[in-house]
Order: C-alpha cells, then sequence, then structure tokens
C-alpha cells in the first residue's frame, strides 16, 4: 500500500506558541489530503480537505485562523497550529488521496499516517 | 446529515472465538465504507474496503459485509487472536462527497 508519513510523532509545546505538523506522501501524488483530530477514547473528526495549490475547506466549528493548514505540493501538507493553548492536545491524523487515479494508487482509498501526539502545557 | 455508529463500544473475548462488530450509518446514500484497525497511540490501517454496489469483501480471517438499505455493515473476525487486539473504526464516504464519516470505533481484547 501506499505510505504516508506524519512529523513530529509527538510534540510537547508550552502555551501560545506555534506547532507545525507535517503530512507527506512518500510514494505517490496526494491530490488530496484531510486532517482529523481525535480525542482520548473518541472517532477521528474532520477537521478540513486540503487540495494541492487551493485553499483548504473546514468543517464546521474549526477555526481556520487557528488551523492553518497549506498544501503547496503534490507530496506535502502541513498543518499549524497558531497560538495553541491546553484544549488544543490531541491526537491529529492526516491522510491522503490520489484522486485522479495518476499515480497508479485506488482513487478510492485514503492512506493514513501515523499520527502526530501534541500536549499542550 | 451522516452519522456513523458503532456496536458494541468494548468488547473482550477469550482467543479462538468468532466475532462480529457492528456499524451502523443513517444515510444510506454512501459511495463506499471501510473498516479500519488503529493500535493505540498509533495511526489507521486499512482492512476492508466495499463499494456501495457489493454486498461483501472478505481478508483473510476478516469479512465485511454491508447491507446498504437497511443502514448497517458488520466486521466478521474468524478465529480471534490476541494480536487482533485494537481498536476498530468504520468509516463512511456518502454519496457527491470525498470526506469519510467515523464511526465511535469498538474496543477489542482479545485474550490469550
Amino acid at each position: 500500500g501506499a505510505v504516508v508519513s506524519q512529523h513530529p510523532s509527538r510534540v510537547i509545546c508550552k502555551s501560545g506558541t506555534s506547532v507545525k505538523i507535517e503530512c507527506r506522501s512518500l510514494d505517490f501524488q496526494a491530490t488530496t489530503m484531510f486532517w482529523y483530530r481525535q480525542f482520548p477514547k473518541k472517532s477521528l473528526m474532520l477537521m478540513a480537505t486540503s487540495n494541492e495549490g487551493s485553499k483548504a475547506t473546514y468543517e464546521q466549528g474549526v477555526e481556520k485562523d487557528k488551523f492553518l493548514i497549506n498544501h503547496a505540493s503534490l507530496t506535502l501538507s502541513t498543518l499549524t497550529v497558531t497560538s495553541a493553548h491546553p484544549e488544543d492536545s490531541s491526537f491529529y491524523i492526516c491522510s491522503a488521496t490520489d484522486f485522479t487515479g495518476t499515480s497508479g494508487k485506488s482513487t478510492d482509498t485514503q492512506y493514513f499516517g501515523p499520527g502526530t501526539r501534541l500536549t499542550v502545557l | 446529515k451522516q452519522e456513523v455508529t458503532q456496536i458494541p463500544a468494548a468488547l473482550s473475548v477469550p482467543e479462538g472465538e468468532n466475532l462480529v462488530l457492528n456499524c451502523s450509518f443513517t444515510d444510506s446514500a454512501i459511495y463506499n465504507l471501510q473498516w479500519f484497525r488503529q493500535d493505540p497511540g498509533k495511526g489507521l490501517t486499512s482492512l476492508l474496503l466495499i463499494q456501495s454496489s457489493q454486498r461483501e469483501q472478505t481478508s483473510g480471517r476478516l469479512n465485511a459485509s454491508l447491507d446498504k438499505s437497511s443502514g448497517r455493515s458488520t466486521l466478521y473476525i474468524a478465529a480471534s487472536q490476541p494480536g487482533d487486539s485494537a481498536t476498530y473504526l468504520c468509516a463512511v464516504r456518502t454519496s457527491g462527497t470525498y470526506k469519510y464519516i467515523f464511526g465511535t470505533g469498538t474496543r477489542l481484547k482479545v485474550l490469550a
């Protein structure tokens, strides 16, 4: 299957700082990437959808000025949590899909990254 | 608005048992449905994907069925093993969208 990586895998930061999380598709071109947030013992909640070269589409209730998403290339999307606070502590997971099918990957499958554990003190 | 629910929330079984995990969804106009496995503190691993036109998919000891009209899918695990212990998530992609709506998950523990 396709490989999606996230960096860092774990980050601890002080309240008020900004944290950037990277999501990379390693062996295919990801036309679309999705960012999810998972609270402890809860399911994944979609935060936003990002298409390469365009602005991200945020789900209702997600602050776009707080969670900045950039998808500048077909293999990289970044999520920046600005002015992080303890309530932003969570497990953030990205997924990537090639909806064009040109990478030879299934257009129906989302390939998930390993996740990033963010702890804000 | 699509809502996905999984029952039971948690399950503990002895090794060797066959078991069934349930997933229900409110909008039957789906494009496909996926079952995932998540180990503690880890990302997701896709197990099975069922297209809306399919009734079931099989992979090894896993079998997933889909009944769109009733808004249900089941994941059958045969001869469970301790290594099957994980959280199992189902996710539904509604027709006309690219995004998946995830269920609440079933935490499975298989005892040796």
